[in-house]
């Protein structure tokens, strides 16, 4: 089955850092990209960024280019997420999801993913 | 950058038929793909390149495309069907390639 685990919810302050994890399993991880998408709370999805595992080449929003750095191990199949300095304003949930690209391109499966919380 | 508008919400009796629509600049131009959202879950494909079902899915579930817009249509609705819909294509020229539609609550009443 393939699969993508996300490491556990955190609760943060403002001007932490943070790395989320998400661990893929069941199939070749260096085969399909990677995107992080956010889920502000009550609100719908945005893309953030992608990378590609086998070479970690990355692709960022203009929305978030700057302020998030994705990057990934393949050699133990993960990928990450993270903040170098946090705001409130990060507060949401984040899913990954695994590309799919033929003619097009879309997202299967995604992860049950982690819910950051930044208060002070 | 590419811009998805779907109606915020739909209501439709059990047994009855549901359509969601997606709008966008010559969008049947463009592949669209369907996720469905149930609350406090991830996203799951349910439609991509505008009809095909990923094997799991109810043939209930199915897809347009053309023009101005994309339709997720969904037969014979069930009280699991509840949930939201969202919309997505690939703007291969794009410096924002993914986008997402808006988001349409589905009540089934």
């Amino acid at each position: 089955e393939v699969q993508l685990v996300q490491s556990g919810a955190e609760v943060k302050k403002p001007g932490e850092s943070l790395r989320i994890s998400c661990k893929g399993s069941g199939y070749s991880f260096t085969s399909y990209w990677i995107s992080w998408v956010r889920q502000m709370p009550g609100k719908g999805l945005e893309w953030m960024g992608r990378i590609d595992p086998s070479d970690s080449y990355t692709n960022y929003s203009p929305s978030f280019q700057g302020h998030v750095t994705i990057s990934a191990d393949k050699s133990i199949s993960t990928a990450y997420l993270q903040w170098s300095s946090l705001k409130a304003s990060d507060t949401a949930m984040y899913y990954c999801a695994r590309h799919v690209t033929l003619v097009s391109d879309w997202f299967d499966p995604w992860g049950q993913g982690t819910l950051v919380t930044v208060s002070s | 950058s590419y811009v998805l508008t779907q109606p915020p919400s739909v209501s439709v009796a059990p047994g009855q038929t549901a359509r969601i629509t997606c709008g966008g600049n010559n969008i049947g131009s463009k592949s669209v793909h369907w996720y469905q959202q149930k609350p406090g879950q991830a996203p799951v494909l349910v439609v991509y390149d505008d009809s095909d079902r990923p094997s799991g899915i109810p043939e209930r579930f199915s897809g347009s495309n053309s023009g101005n817009t994309a339709t997720l249509t969904i037969s014979r609705v069930e009280a699991g069907d509840e949930a939201d819909y969202y919309c997505q294509v690939w703007d291969s020229s794009s410096d924002h390639p993914y986008v997402f539609g808006t988001g349409t609550k589905v009540t089934v009443l």
